[in-house]
């Protein structure tokens, strides 16, 4: 059981570069979602997915794209990126609902130049 | 708003001394509660949740916390400090909206000195 996939897990990009994240699971957990981390915030959410077919925003998405056309993958793209995306991303699955442990991905530390 | 606030950014403990990291959260239900380790460059791992009957809760790696309704805490203990057990520690709140998700703390990172 691999759990919660995350690639790549250190990337560079330039200012303006666009790249994806690539996050699968094989727990069959309906819902998955993307944070980022940095210093003295802790984790913040950026996107989520209840399901196949369905996202939402959190509470940072400004920049980043989701989609979910699989119960597996949930890919974060980052449109243009920028200096204030240089962070460390979590991807994490869980099944529905409030009371669920979530699982989370080793994590992809991002440097924009 | 839903919030989770850890006070200590940086805590350092002797080897062998007890621990107890704060959680404060303002949540208008019943919170379901959780703790989270992170040790570095990896993910994060569940140590213990609470979700309703008893307030003390045991989690893995000796850990533990308690639920005081009264003070909105959630503070992890430990008896006794190991070498290993120095990391981040995250305490969060599974909110009722936006499916369930994880509200986080800023995190308070763990010093063990020898």
């Amino acid at each position: 059981n691999a759990g919660v996939t995350q690639t790549p897990k250190f990337q560079v990009l330039k200012t303006g570069q666009s790249m994806t994240l690539q996050c699968a699971q094989d727990m069959n957990h309906e819902y998955m979602s993307w944070y980022r981390q940095d210093p003295g915030m802790g984790l913040r959410l950026i996107h989520y997915s209840v399901g196949a077919g369905i996202t939402d925003q959190g509470e940072v998405p400004n920049g980043y794209n989701v989609s979910r056309s699989t119960t597996e993958d949930f890919p974060l793209r980052l449109l243009s990126a920028a200096p204030s995306q240089t962070s460390v991303y979590f991807c994490a699955s869980r099944y529905q609902g409030p009371n669920t442990e979530a699982f989370f991905g080793q994590g992809t530390r991002l440097t924009v130049v | 708003a839903q919030s989770v606030t850890q006070p200590d950014i940086h805590i350092t403990v002797s080897e062998g001394a007890s621990l107890e990291l704060r959680c404060n959260y303002s949540y208008g239900a019943t919170p379901y509660l959780f703790w989270y380790v992170q040790s570095p460059g990896q993910g994060l791992q569940l140590l213990l949740k609470y979700f309703s009957g008893d307030t003390l809760v045991q989690g893995i790696k000796g850990f533990e916390a308690e639920f005081k309704r009264s003070q909105s805490s959630f503070n992890l203990r430990k008896p006794s400090v190991h070498w290993s057990d120095a990391a981040e520690y995250f305490c969060a709140v599974g909110a009722r909206s936006q499916g369930g998700k994880l509200i986080f703390g800023q995190g308070t990172e763990l010093s063990v000195k020898p």
